[in-house]
């Protein structure tokens, strides 16, 4: 219950392409879903984040859309780039200090 | 200013010896967190420290693995006799006070096990 399931395991899109990487959970008590990008040899950053009383919310280019019935989330990247090439987790809180991350999903952007 | 630091960034080692990877958090930062991250694997949680104690422990897979936080800064997480299965990026992050505040992450140390 306390996984998040998140998918595809990999992508790849063309340059100017929908990047659409999708999340489910379980635990209802869950109230914070933040998205982190990471490249190569850093550590994963901040892209986005959402709570539920909201369907989506959107920042340049990134999107998260939220499901609260179906208990999935979505990370929209509009117009995809090269420079978006990075790995992206999906993750989940409970309330607290607690991230459960998805498996992560490898994007590449073909120029 | 400074983002989170982890030294060494690179560590090899060989079976059954004993290795020490730290971690220096944001400045100011009193939550700080360890993962794993495994080929191909999410971020698995191993503790969580507010100050210097750690209330959440469980994530740490096995008595061989401690960590310490002095200081209410830097911390250390030690893994005694390694394994093979031990070889990940160990990553810290660090949060202005936990509670689902965003959580900055280190660049992580590569650890591989021989």
């Amino acid at each position: 219950q306390q996984q998040v399931k998140q998918s595809p395991q990999s992508l790849i899109v063309q340059k100017g392409g929908i990047s659409i990487i999708n999340c489910a959970y379980e635990n209802t008590a869950f109230d914070y879903f933040p998205w982190y990008q990471q490249f190569p040899g850093k550590g994963p950053a901040l892209l986005i984040a959402i709570r539920p009383d909201v369907s989506e919310k959107k920042e340049g280019r990134f999107t998260i859309s939220f499901n609260k019935s179906a208990k999935q989330f979505s990370l929209h990247i509009m117009d995809s780039q090269p420079g978006d090439s990075a790995t992206y987790f999906c993750a989940a809180s409970p309330g607290t200090y607690k991230y459960i991350f998805g498996t992560g999903t490898r994007l590449k952007v073909l120029a | 200013g400074a983002g989170v630091s982890q030294s060494p960034s690179n560590k090899v080692t060989e079976k059954g010896k004993d290795v020490e990877l730290r971690c220096d958090p944001i400045s100011g930062h009193t939550a700080l967190y360890w993962y794993r991250q495994s080929l191909g694997q999410g971020l698995e949680f191993l503790i969580y420290f507010q100050g210097n104690s750690a209330p959440d422990k469980s994530g740490l897979p096995s008595d061989r693995f401690s960590a310490e936080r002095t200081g209410g800064s830097v911390s250390t997480l030690t893994i005694q006799r390694t394994q093979q299965e031990d070889s990940a990026v160990y990553l810290c992050a660090s949060s202005l006070s936990g509670d689902q505040e965003t959580q900055y992450f280190g660049p992580g140390t590569r650890l591989l096990v021989l």
